[in-house]
């Protein structure tokens, strides 16, 4: 099964773009790259997924290197309420393994 | 719309006790999953169900399973409760697989065994 890997933590001042990135460099031709969300005392929450091509939703761009090794949540404004742990994930079987996730910080 | 709705929010068991919980879809998915969340294993998948059948199983032993409807609403039932099954039970539904259209999650239902 493919595997994702991605820094414990970032830090990032409000207004300014976050670029969270993911490593899943055994990813399959047919794996989606999914990126979730999870806000303090919530479930998580859907933030974008992609096959291939870049990808752009009103809640962020997923950039996905041409190798697919590789991908890169873009939050283009961050805001205090974007403050989450971030997860990318490979899903298998409509399993979405999340791992630990990246625990994105927002400073005012 | 509305959303994932998840019933009790909050639930206190007591050991060899058996608890039901409920997870009613968003009008119109068909696929619901069941995760564990705990601060040691962080989310894990339990199950999943797509027209009243299960797809999909993660690896929990038999005392958690699980049922979908007619309408999609579905229960988890957990026997035999130990202190380990202290969790946050969240449910999450689709239109037909969480793979192509994501998954909506509800709030969770937060059990306590005690």
């Amino acid at each position: 099964d493919a595997k994702t890997t991605q820094p414990n933590s970032m830090e990032s001042n409000e207004e300014e773009p976050v670029h969270l990135p993911c490593n899943h460099s055994t990813i399959s031709g047919t794996d989606y790259i999914h990126w979730y969300r999870q806000l303090p005392s919530q479930g998580p929450e859907y933030v974008i997924h992609g096959l291939t091509s870049n990808v752009n939703n009103r809640m962020a761009s997923l950039a996905i290197a041409e190798d697919r090794k590789s991908s890169t949540l873009i939050l283009h404004r961050a805001t205090l309420r974007d403050a989450a742990v971030y997860y990318c994930i490979l899903p298998n079987n409509n399993d979405m393994r999340f791992g630990a996730g990246t625990r994105l910080t927002v400073k005012p | 719309k509305a959303g994932v709705t998840q019933t009790p929010r909050y639930l206190i068991k007591t050991r060899g006790q058996q608890v039901t919980l409920s997870c009613s879809p968003i009008s119109g998915h068909r696929s619901v999953s069941w995760y564990q969340q705990t601060p040691g294993q962080g989310l894990q998948f339990l199950f999943e169900y797509f027209s009243e059948t299960q797809r999909n199983k993660g690896n929990f032993p038999g005392r958690f399973s699980g049922r979908q409807f007619s309408n999609s609403r579905s229960e988890m039932n957990v026997s035999t409760l130990e202190l380990g099954d202290s969790a946050l039970y969240l449910c999450a539904s689709s239109l037909a697989g969480g793979i192509f259209y994501g998954y909506t999650f509800g709030s969770g239902t937060r059990l306590t065994v005690v």
